[in-house]
């Protein structure tokens, strides 16, 4: 069925890392796909998305590419700072519904 | 983006009460919200939907009778959870849709952490 494969975690990186979350789904058709950050102790925050094949998402120096050959989605940044530490959240939007679909969650732990 | 508000931001009852948690879209009309649930370190799990004028839809296993959602505005949408119990104790999160030409997409609000006593 539909589905949303995050990489576990947690992702511990030293400040001014490189970092990838991966991020595959399994859907039929071509699904609008988001990344959500969560902060400890908040609600989700739209960090970037994509709505078509081959699309780059991006904000924050966050970027993912919408791959539709491999129904990817995997979040990248550059150099990571402390202040990213949070959870990360992939997701697609069943169409149908208009409901999100989810992966797990990635705890990202960047130490200074 | 769009603002998504929640109130209150944090409750506690005693077992066997009620309490209302409230969701608002605050620059913008939203005729459906969601309701998630969100237990520690874990994925949010989808309550129900919520259409303004109309009856929400629950998801599997979600008891209507306990979790009552009214969409009584195209801005507001208050969660019930009646007569709760310790078990009821979570992190409940909104999101309210918003219709671009592009996609459509949710906003969260920042979330209420409901502790039953």
């Amino acid at each position: 069925g539909d589905s949303v494969t995050q990489m576990e975690g947690p992702v511990t990186l030293s400040e001014e890392a490189f970092l990838t979350i991966n991020c595959t789904y399994t859907a039929t058709g071509y699904p609008s796909l988001f990344w959500y950050v969560q902060y400890p102790g908040e609600g989700l925050q739209l960090l970037l998305k994509a709505t078509k094949a081959d699309d780059k998402g991006s904000n924050k120096g966050f970027e993912a590419t919408y791959r539709k050959e491999t129904t990817s989605f995997h979040l990248e940044k550059g150099s990571v700072q402390v202040s990213d530490s949070a959870v990360y959240f992939c997701a697609y939007l069943f169409g149908a519904t208009n409901k999100l679909i989810f992966g797990t969650g990635t705890l990202l732990a960047v130490q200074p | 983006g769009a603002v998504v508000s929640q109130h209150p931001s944090r409750v506690i009852c005693k077992s066997g009460t009620s309490v209302k948690i409230e969701c608002r879209s605050l620059d913008f009309q939203a005729t459906t919200m969601f309701w998630y649930r969100q237990f520690p370190k874990q994925s949010l799990m989808l309550m129900a939907t919520s259409n303004e004028g109309s009856k929400a839809t629950y998801e599997q296993g979600v008891e209507k009778d306990k979790f009552l959602i009214n969409h009584a505005s195209l801005t507001l949408s208050t969660l019930t959870v009646t007569s709760a119990h310790p078990e009821d104790s979570s992190f409940y999160i909104c999101s309210a849709l918003v219709n671009t030409r592009l996609t459509d997409t949710q906003y969260f609000g920042p979330g209420t952490r409901l502790t039953v006593l």
